[in-house]
């Protein structure tokens, strides 16, 4: 089972920021937080990785909180483009072959 | 140039029929895994192999044979086909080490069977 919990859905105007939430509050210390969007049945497409740290990248940035229960992925400025479902996934990253346990994730939807 | 391929990008097949799907990766990667999506969407873990071993079988039926004749490629077989195998199925590839294992995937398999 997932050990995440996002919202179902969101909307996001054009142009806005796409700000998705993220719960894990069984994180363990070793575990990586993951973020990953599938656009219209394609292959998951990986957007960012963080442990501890904030990260950014050239698709997005990532905030985790201090006690790492939970984090948000930011899009800066959304496109119509970026509709497609955004999953959040928890995994040890240094054991070969762990898999990505996907839950049911976001379906962000951009409009103009 | 495509990083993670598979072939066939459409597969429409009879029941009881035999087929196999192909995965290949040029990103040196030694770890190869496969996914199942179904109708429902739910993305799910079938195999998994690092250095051409298998490190992950889940609870997958036998018909489901993978085989990985060396780190860049891992194909997947599948016997006596049935209604409930129509699905969508992703290849991904990712290199073991640390702070990294981010998997990368293909564009997926769509497997119909009739």
């Amino acid at each position: 089972d997932a050990k995440t919990t996002q919202p179902p859905s969101m909307d996001c105007a054009e142009g806005r920021a796409a700000n998705l939430p993220c719960n894990h509050s069984t994180i363990s210390g070793n575990e990586y937080v993951y973020w990953y969007r599938q656009i219209h049945s394609q292959g998951p497409q990986y957007i960012i990785h963080g442990l501890k740290n904030n990260e950014t990248n050239e698709m997005a940035s990532l905030i985790i909180t201090e006690d790492r229960k939970s984090s948000t992925l930011i899009l800066p400025h959304a496109t119509l483009r970026d509709t497609a479902v955004y999953y959040c996934i928890v995994r040890v990253a240094n054991q070969a072959g762990t898999a990505l346990i996907f839950g049911k994730g976001t379906t962000l939807s951009v409009s103009s | 140039d495509t990083a993670v391929s598979q072939t066939p990008k459409y597969l429409v097949t009879q029941m009881g029929n035999d087929k196999s799907i192909k995965c290949e990766q040029n990103l040196g990667h030694d770890t190869m895994y496969w996914y199942k999506q179904d109708s429902k969407k739910f993305l799910k873990i079938m195999f998994s192999y690092n250095n051409k071993e298998l490190i992950i079988n889940e609870t997958v039926p036998n018909r489901f044979s993978p085989k990985s004749p060396d780190k860049a490629h891992l194909n997947l077989h599948i016997n006596s086909l049935e209604l409930g195998d129509s699905a969508v199925y992703f290849c991904a590839s990712s290199q073991s080490g640390t702070g990294g294992n981010t998997q990368y995937f293909g564009p997926g398999t769509r497997l119909t069977v009739l």
